[in-house]
């Protein structure tokens, strides 16, 4: 079955300090992979996606994620974390071609704390 | 850059009552997507809408609930008889085509929450 596991429902880091967050998937064939975050009250932003190519994506907002098909992961990184990126985290998946349905986790939500 | 809106950003209603949600996706993309979050759970898939038909629905997208591009910008969700668990947000994605603008990804809306009393 199609899914994605994001095994921290709540991190709180302090501001300055590193983030990693988690995601796990289980998909048939070769996945296309997202972050997405949603501050309160707002909709989905994409960070990053992985297609193809080289394992280590670089998104927005500072944000990096590493595709690891050995472990089924895609970890989504940050070396300093900001006041404003307290959020929740989607990590999803999808077919390739990128049209194809979402398979969201179930998100992290992460507090910075100053 | 073009964004994916939604109307209204909260609606409320009798359970019973039908309701549309109205999403403007960016403009050239050809697929249209809706999904939801109930309150504290994950983002689900409901739709996908190309070319006019639905190309792939959820066991959650029963009878209850239809799709249409009326115009050649908007894109709806009706709700025919609205039951409280259909209390949710619902987000409008789109997806554009290699070349267009904002090409390869699907690309959110803000959201419109629906509440059934």
């Amino acid at each position: 079955a199609q899914s994605v596991t994001q095994p921290d429902i709540h991190i709180t880091v302090s501001e300055g300090a590193s983030l990693e967050l988690r995601c796990n998937y289980s998909y048939g064939a070769t996945p296309y992979l997202f972050w997405y975050v949603q501050s309160p009250g707002q909709g989905l932003q994409l960070l990053l996606k992985y297609f193809s190519g080289d394992t280590l994506v670089q998104g927005i907002k500072g944000f990096e994620a590493e595709f690891k098909r050995s472990q089924s992961s895609f970890n989504l990184r940050k070396p300093s974390v900001h006041w404003s990126d307290a959020a929740e985290y989607f990590c999803a998946v999808g077919a390739q071609g990128g049209y194809n349905k979402l398979i969201f986790g179930a998100g992290t939500r992460l507090a910075v704390h100053p | 850059e073009p964004e994916v809106t939604q109307t209204p950003s909260h609606q409320v209603t009798q359970m019973g009552q039908e309701v549309i949600l109205r999403c403007v996706p960016i403009s050239n993309h050809l697929y249209f997507y809706w999904y939801r979050q109930i309150l504290g759970q994950k983002v689900e898939f409901l739709v996908s809408f190309y070319n006019n038909e639905i190309s792939e629905k959820s066991e959650i997208f029963d009878d209850q609930f239809s799709v249409e591009r009326p115009d050649g910008s908007n894109f709806t969700l009706k709700i025919r008889s609205t039951k409280l668990e259909d209390s949710a947000m619902y987000f409008c994605a789109s997806y554009g085509v290699a070349g267009g603008p904002r090409e390869d990804t699907q690309y959110f809306g803000p959201g419109t929450r629906l509440t059934v009393l």
